[in-house]
């Protein structure tokens, strides 16, 4: 059971925007910054997101994240058949002498 | 730019330390106030953060797997390691070492390729 809630799957069409959602708590998302990071099939996990919504640099502008009190959102827009890949969402969790938490994955099917 | 080699036995028996070892090339383990971590995921899984290190020794731990977690650094071979005793088949995972940007306690980037290590007799 993982500590941020993500859906386990999102699905869409090439060309279609999709959001993917990770709800969280006071103690994490609600005080800390939140990262996305992609996992495309047989990789390891690359950054995506910084500090809510900002992109590292070779991330296109059609990723995109947002934070709202104690959940935050990954949008894709113009989905591409390469951004099919696991998303993770993940922030600092004040508990507990403080730790990292990670959501448990959404799988991203483009149709 | 920097990169990250994760190396170490590939199977591990029960109620043994499992050991890794990161190789860290095309920067300095002690410069940039950098902390250097350990993340695994389970086969089929999500990510689990498992701690973090500075140059210095300090480290950081998940609280869940404290009690068997050792990370140290050797900044002579610019190198990181992780010891985690008694494991089990639980401990199965692909254990990935990465980078954390300063100040950013979840900025993880970049990553190592993974390596996985089987927990069995």
């Amino acid at each position: 059971q993982s500590v941020l809630t993500q859906p386990p799957s999102a699905s869409a069409t090439p060309g279609q925007r999709v959001t993917i959602s990770c709800s969280g708590s006071s103690s994490n998302i609600g005080s800390n910054f939140v990262y996305w990071y992609q996992q495309l099939p047989g990789t390891a996990p690359k950054l995506l997101i910084y500090r809510n919504n900002q992109r590292p640099s070779g991330v296109p502008d059609r990723f995109s994240g947002s934070k709202s009190g104690t959940s935050a959102s990954l949008a894709i827009s113009g989905l591409r058949s390469e951004d099919e890949a696991d998303y993770y969402c993940a922030a600092w969790d004040d508990s507990l002498s403080g730790h990292v938490v990670f959501g448990g994955g959404t799988k991203l099917t483009v149709l | 730019q920097v990169q990250l080699q994760e190396s170490g036995p590939g199977l591990v028996k029960p109620s043994q330390t499992l050991s890794l070892t990161c190789t860290v090339s095309g920067g300095s383990i002690s410069s940039g106030g950098c902390y250097w971590t350990w993340i695994r995921q389970h086969p089929g899984k999500g990510l689990e953060w498992i701690g973090y290190i500075y140059y210095s020794g300090s480290t950081y731990y998940n609280p869940s797997l404290k009690s068997r977690v050792t990370i140290s650094v050797d900044t002579s071979k610019n190198q990181f390691s992780l010891k985690l005793s008694s494991v089990t088949a639980a401990d199965t995972a692909v254990y990935y070492c990465a980078r954390r940007a300063p100040s950013a306690l979840t900025e993880f980037d970049p990553w190592g390729q993974g390596t996985l290590v089987t927990v069995s007799s």
